[in-house]
């Protein structure tokens, strides 16, 4: 079985400023990672993936996550956030063979202010 | 060209009634999933198809049933529908490997 933990609900963050989004995973198979954005009314689009090789994956938009094993965790960063990128950041997983549906996170609603 | 689409993408209707909501994609993929998005945003698989056989059924009632006429169709059919059969639902699909490519969504409101 596998679970995600997304541990804030809510990140607000001005403009240009930094912001990390974390993610915590628990799964007793090797698993794949994921970065997905929500827009307002909108499906879901994928930022970034984590599958194998270097444990820093870089995405669309200026976004980059880190794969820490030990730790279990994927966190996604941005270095400078612009008002567009106000969304829902969903994280998940799935396992590398067998079962491959989606697990995801609840979410964490970024809000970017002026 | 709209990769994985689904119709119809507002759906309003009374309980007790019978829907269904399509799904396509022009990916060539093997697998498609159907998922619930709840009011609070929380996303739960609900169904897995690959290469038109069922893979994935999870603790869903009944009354929803999938049907993949072909590789690049998954349908869902809801019966006897109830106010919490309320939320956004997601086709998506994917290679055996990788990742999952998802429809806009369809948002269902059961009166």
């Amino acid at each position: 079985a596998q679970s995600v933990t997304q541990l804030d609900s809510q990140v607000p963050v001005f403009e240009e400023a930094p912001v990390e989004l974390r993610c915590n995973y628990s799964s007793s198979v090797s698993v794949y990672l994921f970065w997905y954005v929500q827009y307002p009314n909108q499906g879901l689009q994928l930022l970034l993936k984590y599958l194998s090789g270097s444990t820093l994956v870089k995405g669309i938009n200026g976004f980059e996550a880190e794969f820490n094993k030990s730790q279990t965790s994927f966190h996604l960063r941005k270095p400078s956030v612009h008002i567009s990128d106000t969304a829902e950041y969903f994280c998940a997983v799935s396992g590398q063979s067998g079962r491959r549906a989606l697990t995801f996170g609840s979410g964490t609603r970024l809000q970017v202010q002026p | 060209d709209t990769a994985v689409s689904q119709t119809p993408k507002y759906l309003v209707t009374q309980m007790g009634n019978d829907k269904s909501i399509k799904c396509e994609q022009n990916l060539g993929h093997d697998t498609m999933y159907w998922y619930k998005q709840d009011s609070k945003k929380f996303l739960k698989i609900m169904f897995s198809y690959n290469n038109k056989e069922l893979i994935i059924n999870e603790t869903v009632p009944n009354r929803f049933s999938p049907k993949s006429p072909d590789k690049a169709h998954l349908n869902l059919h809801i019966n006897s529908l109830e106010l919490g059969d309320s939320a956004v639902y997601f086709c998506a699909s994917s290679r055996v490997e990788g990742e999952q490519f998802f429809g806009p969504g369809t948002r269902l409101t059961v009166l």
